[in-house]
């Protein structure tokens, strides 16, 4: 375990709709990234926030945006989805720049 | 973007065999890490390297920071099924501050028994 917790694990939805996938980082990590998995591909950064303010963008699409809470918590927002945006979406947090802790990730399947 | 090159992207070996995995890059790394991803689960960190020359081992897994700074390699010895899954380096750029880590496209690791 971790200690990133990501949900929903799972979550099915139609092309157009919007969905929010939600991370919680180990206690004390004040970095949240999120990366996007698709099928036999490698880890995708998509943004990096870092004690509630964005520092870093990787490839990530202007459909989507991501934000983190006071609490530290994070959510990443994929809206007007696609059939290609069918992916696992993981979230990892760092307590500096260099060793990431993954979550389980959230899968997600647009039909 | 900087891009990491990891070789060999399958491999299948029988149980009992050591397995040797590498990433090389053009640019020099700070960190080299290397990750491990089963089947329906995150990436978990297996060993860090800080240095050059530097040689890390965590029970059959063992890890060398390369000496230019440009490449690492992970070996597994006595491989059985369980080691089973895909294998990422990762790297973090000089003074890199905010950029995250560059990630390796993965070695998918098949054990037969």
């Amino acid at each position: 375990d971790s200690g990133v917790t990501q949900t929903p694990k799972h979550l099915i939805t139609a092309t157009g709709q919007r969905v929010t996938l939600r991370c919680s980082p180990r206690s004390g990590d004040l970095s949240v990234y999120w990366y996007q998995q698709s099928l036999d591909q490698g880890l995708q950064f998509l943004i990096h926030y870092y004690n509630g303010e964005e520092r870093a963008k990787g490839n990530i699409l202007e459909r989507f945006s991501a934000q983190q809470f006071p609490d530290l918590h994070s959510e990443l927002n994929l809206s007007s989805l696609e059939l290609g945006d069918s992916a696992l979406y993981f979230c990892a947090s760092s307590p500096y720049p260099g060793e990431l802790f993954f979550g389980e990730g959230s899968r997600l399947t647009v039909l | 973007g900087q891009q990491l090159n990891q070789s060999p992207q399958s491999m299948f070996i029988q149980e009992g065999e050591d397995v040797s995995m590498n990433c090389t890059s053009s640019s020099i790394f700070n960190t080299w890490l290397w990750y491990k991803q089963e089947p329906g689960e995150g990436p978990v960190l297996l060993i860090a390297l800080y240095k050059a020359g530097e040689l890390t081992s965590n029970g059959r897994l063992t890890a060398q920071f390369g000496i230019t700074r440009k490449d690492s390699f992970l070996n597994i010895s006595a491989s059985i099924p369980s080691d089973v899954g895909i294998y990422f380096c990762a790297g973090q750029l000089p003074n890199s501050g905010n950029t995250p880590l560059v990630f390796g496209k993965g070695t998918r690791l098949s054990v037969i028994a």
